[in-house]
């Protein structure tokens, strides 16, 4: 089956524009995660869904940065006010959001550049 | 705080085994997962361990020890595509989130 979408795959915008990334996670997962990926750094995790609510949103850096998920399916990651340092691949995953195993699948990112 | 460490960088030779290590001090600890991601690709996933003990999956294996806080991947008889980061990720206590390293980048050479 598919895997996890994202798009754009590239975004370039300025410095103040707002930008939305989206998601699609892969069929039947329950639980769907964001996480931002900067040049010589680890996944920084961002926020965690299960089904459309957000138990964990500990990752968001600024309040600059929303997410909400729609139909316990696709997500879409705000960033309001771009600035420089948001400059990062943006990955989103999924799983099915149980079971000791669980196991997140990743999507190929959206790289954000902010000019 | 979460503390993950691995070496930034190794090399060996097509053909070779080589072992990446990773040391991990977390507050809490539910499962350690290994991933691929070679260079602008999504990170794939390759072992999880929760329990101590060796778990081999084909030329990949994973090691854990819990008690250490430490854990290895072990890649047999490289080839060239296994050239790509490799990223330790544990999963501590409560949500589902994962606390990644920076990741090994490993070059494999003919």
């Amino acid at each position: 089956g598919a895997g996890v979408s994202q798009s754009p795959s590239n975004k370039v915008t300025e410095k103040g524009k707002d930008v939305e990334l989206r998601c699609d996670p892969i069929s039947g997962h329950t639980a769907l995660y964001w996480y931002r990926q900067s040049l010589g750094q680890g996944l920084e995790f961002l926020i965690y869904f299960q089904g459309n609510s957000a138990p964990d949103k500990s990752g968001l850096p600024s309040d600059r940065f929303s997410a909400e998920r729609t139909g316990g399916s696709v997500s879409t990651l705000t960033i309001q006010r771009t600035q420089q340092e948001d400059s990062a691949v943006y990955l989103c995953a999924s799983s099915l959001g149980r079971g000791f195993t669980d196991t997140q699948y990743f999507g190929p990112g959206t790289r954000l550049t902010v000019l | 705080g979460q503390n993950i460490d691995q070496p930034t960088e190794m090399t060996a030779t097509e053909g070779a085994i080589v072992q990446i290590n990773c040391t991990y001090q977390t507050s809490g600890f539910n499962g350690l997962f290994w991933y691929q991601q070679h260079a602008g690709e999504a990170p794939t996933f390759l072992s999880y361990n929760v329990l101590d003990g060796l778990e081999e999956k084909g030329r990949f294996s994973s090691f854990l020890s819990r008690s250490k806080g430490y854990s290895y991947l072990l890649l047999k008889e490289l080839q060239m595509k296994d050239s790509a980061s490799y990223l330790c990720a544990v999963r501590t206590t409560g949500f589902q989130k994962l606390v990644f390293g920076t990741g090994t980048r490993l070059l494999v050479s003919p």
